[in-house]
């Protein structure tokens, strides 16, 4: 079955550093691929999203490329903020059938002044 | 504009009890979930729903019910709660459309509700 694959956490880093958090997956057909976050005590938020190979899902200063050839979404930042400190998700939908979303374990990202 | 609504935030239940989790949402979607997050293990579904009358399982299932009467109700039910059942359960909603920026795959999700069984 379709599975996700996050790198563990927590990542911690100062304020204004680059940040990579790496995202595979496993799955059949051309599924679709998103990044949610989760800021402490909220729901989850879309965050950014890819339909199709080479894509780009950029919002807030992240961004991540649908990269087929190697099943990656990993999410990149160039200079991470305090306020950017919370738990993201790394997700995708299957190309047809059912429409809920298969998470990663998430990673936590701590940003320190 | 108020979007997936969730009932109780905090509740805390003893073995055997059996409660009903609330959700409501105003957006018009059709599609509903329900998923489980237990700590470091991300987010497992439970159940969801396509529409008004039609449910389905997810991964997770047992120990749960739910049903949808309405386009904007859709509740999941423990019988006979148990110590494993213990998790934050978030309610989502997604439209029908297609894959553009509110289409099935873009999920809107509740706040949360932190259930413990003791």
């Amino acid at each position: 079955g379709d599975s996700v694959t996050q790198m563990e956490g927590p990542v911690t880093l100062s304020e204004e550093a680059f940040l990579t958090i790496n995202c595979t997956y496993t799955a059949t057909g051309y599924p679709s691929l998103f990044w949610y976050v989760q800021y402490p005590g909220e729901g989850l938020q879309l965050l950014l999203k890819a339909t199709k190979a080479d894509d780009k899902g950029s919002n807030k200063g992240f961004e991540a490329t649908y990269r087929k050839e190697t099943t990656s979404f990993h999410l990149e930042k160039g200079s991470v903020q305090v306020s950017d400190s919370a738990v993201y998700f790394c997700a995708l939908s299957p190309g047809t059938g059912r429409r809920a979303l298969t998470f990663g374990s998430g990673t936590r990202l701590q940003v320190q002044p | 504009n108020a979007g997936v609504t969730q009932t109780p935030k905090f509740r805390i239940l003893k073995i055997g009890q059996s409660m009903t989790l609330q959700c409501t949402q105003d957006m018009n979607h059709n599609y509903m979930y329900w998923y489980r997050q237990d700590p470091g293990m991300g987010l497992k579904l439970i159940y969801y729903s396509v529409g008004a009358g039609i449910t389905d399982k997810g991964e997770v299932p047992n120990g749960y019910n739910v049903s949808r009467s309405t386009t904007e109700d859709f509740p999941l039910r423990l019988e006979l709660a148990a110590p494993s059942q213990t998790s934050v359960y978030f309610c989502a909603s997604s439209y029908r459309g297609g894959q553009g920026a509110g289409g099935a795959n873009v999920l809107t999700f509740g706040a949360g509700s932190r259930l413990t069984v003791l």
